[in-house]
């Protein structure tokens, strides 16, 4: 059972565009929110992450908005650049499993010159 | 300092056939994990490890064991291999509680 549902599947944004994906979670006691980049062939890294406690984290071109009292989270990349182009997961955790990522299926992001 | 590194990169097995996969971590990490990626399916949790001494069942363990053999490896054995456990494995470390988990750069497995 999926615990955190993630969309849309694949996006495509024009260079300079602003990308966006969602994600909404149901288990209330998640209390640590990460993405991740995925580039082919390699193993995700860390993009960015968020704690319940604040609505709001940017660094650099990446901002996550976060709704608690809606379930949801998003990761805004502005100025879209077709370095970008990977794969991006959403993930969710808390204490009960030892911090183990609850991950989204994912978005195929592609940024077009 | 390599980070996570996980042996071997690619393998076919076939149906049955057993094998280990290998993870270290140099980074003095606490906690490691195991996941699987499948196309469409994300990233699913097979088996963790928070501290060295202890291993626990994530969502999809049926058919995986697992080892901490001390605080650097984290290995995962499949007793008798089955196509449904074709995938990419990969191999995780993080330091304690919530926080980034480094990733290993994983083990393309088929099962024929």
């Amino acid at each position: 059972q999926q615990q955190v549902k993630q969309s849309p599947q694949s996006l495509i944004v024009q260079k300079g565009g602003i990308s966006i994906i969602n994600c909404a979670y149901e288990n209330t006691a998640f209390d640590y929110f990460p993405w991740y980049q995925q580039f082919p062939g390699k193993g995700p890294a860390l993009l960015i992450a968020i704690r319940p406690e604040v609505s709001e984290k940017k660094e650099g071109r990446f901002t996550i908005s976060f709704n608690k009292s809606a379930k949801q989270f998003s990761l805004h990349i502005m100025d879209s650049q077709p370095g970008d182009s990977a794969t991006y997961f959403c993930a969710a955790t808390n204490s009960n499993s030892g911090y183990a990522l609850n991950f989204g299926k994912g978005t195929s992001l592609l940024v077009t010159p | 300092n390599a980070g996570v590194t996980q042996t071997p990169k690619f393998q076919v097995l076939k149906t049955g056939q057993s094998m280990t996969l290998q993870c270290a971590q140099d980074m003095n990490h606490n906690s490691m994990y195991w996941y699987r990626q499948d196309p469409g399916m994300g990233l699913r949790l097979i088996y963790y490890s928070a501290s060295e001494g202890t291993t626990d069942k994530g969502e999809v363990p049926n058919g995986y064991n697992v080892s901490r053999l001390n605080k650097r490896e984290f290995s995962l054995r499949l007793e008798s291999a089955a196509p449904s456990q074709t995938s990419v494995y990969f191999c995780a470390s993080s330091p304690a509680g919530w926080g980034e988990q480094f990733f290993g750069p994983g083990t393309r497995l088929t099962v024929l």
